[in-house]
C-alpha cells in the first residue's frame, strides 16, 4: 500500500515563481527521498533527508521533513520550464529490508 | 553517478506473445534490482525484487508464471512478461541500488523505463 501522499496532485506555476510540493506519510521512517520523472521516462533521485534530519538544500531544492506531523516539503526556488515533471516523495520504513514506497506524484507544469 | 540501462524503451506485440525487458547496471553492480509497473499518471506499483543468483521475491498479487524474473549476473536482471493480453499494457520500469560504491548509497537508480503495448 502506499506510504506518501503528496499534495497538491497538480500544480501550474510562471516561470521564475517557487514550487511548494507536500507529501504526508503513515508510518516510522528511516528515510524520505523525492524523485522527479519526466513524461515517459525513468525517475531521478533528486535528494535525500534523514528521520534525524529538519532540513537539506541541494541547488534550488529545498527539502524538509517534520517527524511529528509525518510530512515533508519540496521546494524549488526560481523554478524553470525545464522543471516541469511529476515528482515523487519515497518513503523508506524503519525495519530492516525495508522497501522504498512511492506516493502518487504531483505533476508541475512551469509556464515560460 | 550510477546508470541504469533498460531496453527496449517501448515494444508493441500481439496477444499471446512474450516479451522481454533487459535492466543493466552500467557500472556498479546490483545484487538487487526492482521492477516496478506504472498506469499513466499513477505512481509506481513495486512488482518484484529481484536478486542474484536466487529466486526474486514477489509482491502479493503479482502472478510469478506470467511475469518472469531472471538475475544470472551481477549487472543484468531480465523481466519476461509470459503469453501477453492486453491489459498487461503499461509502463514498466527497472531500479538499482549502489550498495558497493565509494558510499552505499540508499537512493535509487532508475533504468528510462519499457512501454509495453500489447495489441
Amino acid at each position: 500500500s502506499q506510504q506518501g501522499e503528496e499534495d497538491p496532485q497538480a500544480l501550474s506555476i510562471q516561470e521564475g515563481e517557487n514550487a511548494t510540493m507536500n507529501c504526508s506519510y503513515k508510518t516510522s521512517i528511516n528515510n524520505l527521498q523525492w524523485y522527479r520523472q519526466n513524461s515517459g521516462r525513468g525517475l531521478v533521485h533528486l535528494i535525500l533527508i534523514r528521520s534525524n534530519e529538519r532540513e537539506k538544500h541541494s541547488g534550488r531544492l529545498r527539502v524538509t521533513l517534520d517527524t511529528s506531523k509525518k510530512s515533508s516539503s519540496l521546494l524549488i526556488t526560481a523554478s524553470r520550464a525545464a522543471d516541469t515533471a511529476s515528482y515523487f516523495c519515497a518513503t523508506k520504513n524503519t525495519g530492516a529490508n525495508s522497501k522504498l514506497t512511492f506516493g502518487k506524484g504531483i505533476t508541475l507544469s512551469v509556464r515560460p | 553517478g550510477a546508470v541504469v540501462s533498460q531496453h527496449p524503451s517501448w515494444v508493441i506485440c500481439k496477444s499471446g506473445t512474450s516479451v522481454k525487458i533487459e535492466c543493466r547496471s552500467l557500472d556498479f553492480q546490483a545484487t538487487t534490482m526492482f521492477w516496478y509497473r506504472q498506469f499513466p499518471k499513477q505512481s509506481l506499483m513495486l512488482m518484484a525484487t529481484s536478486n542474484e543468483g536466487s529466486k526474486a521475491t514477489y509482491e502479493q498479487g503479482v502472478e510469478k508464471d506470467k511475469f518472469l524474473i531472471n538475475h544470472a549476473s551481477l549487472t543484468l536482471s531480465t523481466l519476461t512478461v509470459t503469453s501477453a493480453h492486453p491489459e498487461d499494457s503499461s509502463f514498466y520500469i527497472c531500479s538499482a541500488r549502489d550498495l558497493f560504491g565509494p558510499v552505499p548509497s540508499e537512493k535509487l537508480f532508475f533504468g528510462s523505463g519499457t512501454q509495453l503495448s500489447v495489441l
